[in-house]
């Protein structure tokens, strides 16, 4: 197993456009956290899984942003609309159990 | 509200002494301290934890203490070594590390040899 990874590394868009992000957990990880990374920022926490149950939504995540974890396995966060504001690093991470979780190396988005 | 603190944005340490990373929260529920580190275009790895149970945890050349009284703990790596030069997040967590993680804002660790 070759830990958490995600899909694109990077990605520039248009402000207005819709973005899909894909991670894919280590294997036998029954949560899945998303996190979001802006300059000078530690990571802040968006939202988690355990399996396919999305248990918890910061009140960071807006309307405009929505994550899945189908059948408990990889799981996307899209972002409708982006605005120049989204322009973040966007991390995953799962974990048997919470502590000591492993992240993945991100997503850049940029918004232009 | 920054309920995880790093107050220094950057330390730097000459190689072999010993460096020191604080940090300070203010929430009372949170139970569990990690600490993580990150180099440019990786996710944060996982360093080292603690327990409110306890004050001190060692592992290898690197230990943390907690001081639960004065909410604050701290990373000691000693000796410090070029490959440490990376940013370092203090996070913490309630029900004994069952919940979510909050992050301060990373301290820039730099080794000079």
């Amino acid at each position: 197993d070759t830990g958490v990874s995600q899909d694109p590394r990077h990605k520039i868009t248009k402000r207005g456009q819709n973005v899909t992000f894909r991670c894919d957990p280590i294997s036998e990880h029954n949560r899945l956290y998303w996190y979001r990374q802006t300059l000078g920022q530690g990571p802040e926490f968006l939202t988690y899984f355990q399996n396919e149950a999305q248990l918890e939504k910061s009140r960071l995540l807006s309307d405009r942003f929505s994550a899945e974890r189908p059948k408990g396995s990889f799981s996307t966060l899209e972002i409708q609309r982006t605005e120049q504001g989204d322009s973040a690093m966007y991390l995953c991470a799962s974990s048997a159990r919470t502590y000591g979780y492993t992240f993945g190396s991100g997503t850049r988005l940029t918004v232009v | 509200d920054q309920q995880v603190k790093q107050n220094s944005p950057s330390l730097s340490v000459q190689e072999g002494r010993i460096s020191i990373l604080n940090c300070d929260y203010t929430n009372s529920m949170f139970d569990y301290f990690l600490w993580y580190k990150k180099y440019p275009a990786e996710g944060p790895t996982f360093l080292i934890s603690i327990s409110s149970i306890k004050d001190k945890n060692e592992d290898g050349r690197f230990t943390v203490f907690l001081n639960k009284s004065a909410k604050h703990l701290s990373l000691h790596i000693v000796p410090s070594q070029p490959g440490d030069s990376a940013v370092y997040f203090c996070a913490a967590s309630a029900n004994f590390g069952n919940e979510k993680l909050t992050f301060g804002t990373g301290t820039r660790l730099t080794i000079i040899p």
